[in-house]
């Protein structure tokens, strides 16, 4: 079983209608991302958690929101979603041990017509 | 804001070295990393060296930092059709919050 899951892998929403992204792993990390991927410009933060009470904005804050439900749960939501929002999203995780590598789950395709 | 930049695209044929470069703003970094994705799927740590480091082998793969010039680079020796892929630079900062390039699509010919 994968470490890092995300659901769904694909969505398509309408503009205007709220949508959540789940993350979940077992990896018992305590650090958690979500990213967003466009072409031509990588991945960019949107937010990070580095413990269950602990929830700070990255690059990219606006327009989302995040929940901590446990160690293992991260999900993203977009309050109202806009064709601009259209991208792979993406969640990591981490521990700060050697070299403190982030472990990637699968993405989540998002389409906002 | 910190940067990280690379190349957008390298042609190799199959059997030779592939060399991806990069380079980054961020003089308080600890770790830099090379992610690879594979089309459809998510990041995959390739390696990471640490900031104090010049180089890291790992089987094929070779890892050089300039901390002077603040350039990372990845040698990838006798490059196979399977390495076809986007490799991503990634700064890891002094909290370790990645910032990553935008990535080189690395085309492997036979």
């Amino acid at each position: 079983d994968a470490d890092v899951t995300q659901t769904p892998r694909n969505r398509i929403t309408k503009t205007g209608k709220r949508i959540m992204l789940e993350c979940s792993q077992t990896k018992g990390h305590d650090r958690m991302y979500w990213y967003r991927q466009d072409p031509g410009l990588g991945l960019r933060l949107i937010y990070y958690s580095f413990d269950v009470k602990d929830i700070n904005k990255g690059e990219i804050s606006d327009g989302y929101s995040v929940s901590r439900q446990a160690q293992a749960k991260f999900s993203l939501s977009l309050e109202s979603a806009i064709p601009n929002q259209t991208a792979l999203y993406f969640c990591a995780t981490s521990d700060p041990g050697q070299g403190y590598e982030q472990y990637f789950g699968p993405g989540t395709r998002l389409t906002v017509t | 804001g910190e940067d990280v930049e690379q190349s957008l695209f390298l042609s190799v044929r199959e059997g030779d070295s592939s060399v991806i470069n990069c380079t980054y703003t961020d003089s308080s970094s600890t770790y830099l990393y090379w992610y690879k994705q594979e089309p459809g799927a998510g990041l995959q740590l390739l390696t990471y060296i640490f900031s104090n480091m010049d180089m890291k082998q790992d089987q094929r793969l070779t890892v050089l930092l300039n901390k002077k010039d603040k350039h990372l680079s990845l040698r990838i020796a006798d490059t196979q059709t399977g390495d076809s892929a986007i490799y991503f630079c990634a700064d890891g900062g002094a909290t370790n919050k990645l910032i990553f390039g935008t990535g080189t699509l690395l085309a492997v010919q036979p």
